[in-house]
């Protein structure tokens, strides 16, 4: 079946710099990709929809500079996380989907900001 | 404003018997819903979907029931395993959305063998 990949899956940074996370549909080309981020014991947030060759569409409250969002092809998705604090440490999760099949997560990404 | 909530942040259930996690959601233009299964560190996995022109799709040991008028839907799991045992999302889509999911806060589910 489909298969969506991410990477890395763990990533300690220190304040100030800047994180870059991957997310590959392996085995489809996917338009449409979705960042989500989840905070312990909460729902997963949508932050973005990226959309293949053009900008991302941001959630209300979403910083659109300091989340960077970059489809650059159909089966690649990058998240850029600009100046991390350790408020942004979190859990951040891709997915995307092949019409109108549901949607395949990525295992996740766990950022720390020290 | 939580337009999807799961207000059991957590069920435990013995081997064999039932499991029924519960979903409630406010926004009457959602018309397609999910259930996924999250281990620690990793995403979301599909479970299992049902569109609001039916009230029941049944997989296997699951079954998905939707009330429409109570916006209220739940996940049977029979007969539960420990295999089972992980953090169930309930999400919810409308049409047009390309598919922009809103998830509810999960529930733990442990079953105990």
């Amino acid at each position: 079946g489909a298969v969506v990949s991410q990477h890395p899956s763990r990533v300690i940074c220190k304040s100030g710099t800047s994180v870059k996370i991957e997310c590959r549909s392996l085995d489809f080309q996917a338009t449409t990709m979705f960042w989500y981020r989840q905070f312990p014991k909460q729902s997963l947030m949508l932050m973005a929809t990226s959309n293949e060759g053009s900008k991302a569409t941001y959630e209300q409250g979403v910083e659109k500079d300091k989340f960077l969002i970059n489809h650059a092809s159909l089966t690649l998705s990058t998240l850029t996380v600009t100046s991390a604090h350790p408020e942004d440490s979190s859990f951040y999760i891709c997915s995307a989907s092949v019409h109108s099949s549901p949607l395949h997560f990525g295992n996740g990404t766990r950022l720390t900001v020290t | 404003d939580q337009q999807v909530k799961q207000n059991s942040p957590s069920l435990s259930v013995q081997e064999g018997r039932i499991s029924i996690l519960n979903c409630d959601y406010t926004n009457s233009m959602f018309d397609y819903f999910l259930w996924y299964k999250k281990y620690p560190a990793e995403g979301p996995t599909f479970l299992i979907s049902i569109s609001s022109i039916k009230d029941k799709n049944e997989d296997g040991r699951f079954t998905v029931f939707l009330n429409k008028s109570a916006k209220h839907l739940s996940l049977h799991i029979v007969p539960s395993q420990p295999g089972d045992s992980a953090v169930y999302f309930c999400a919810a889509t409308f049409s047009g959305s390309a598919r922009q999911l809103t998830f509810g806060s999960g529930t733990q589910l442990t079953v105990l063998p």
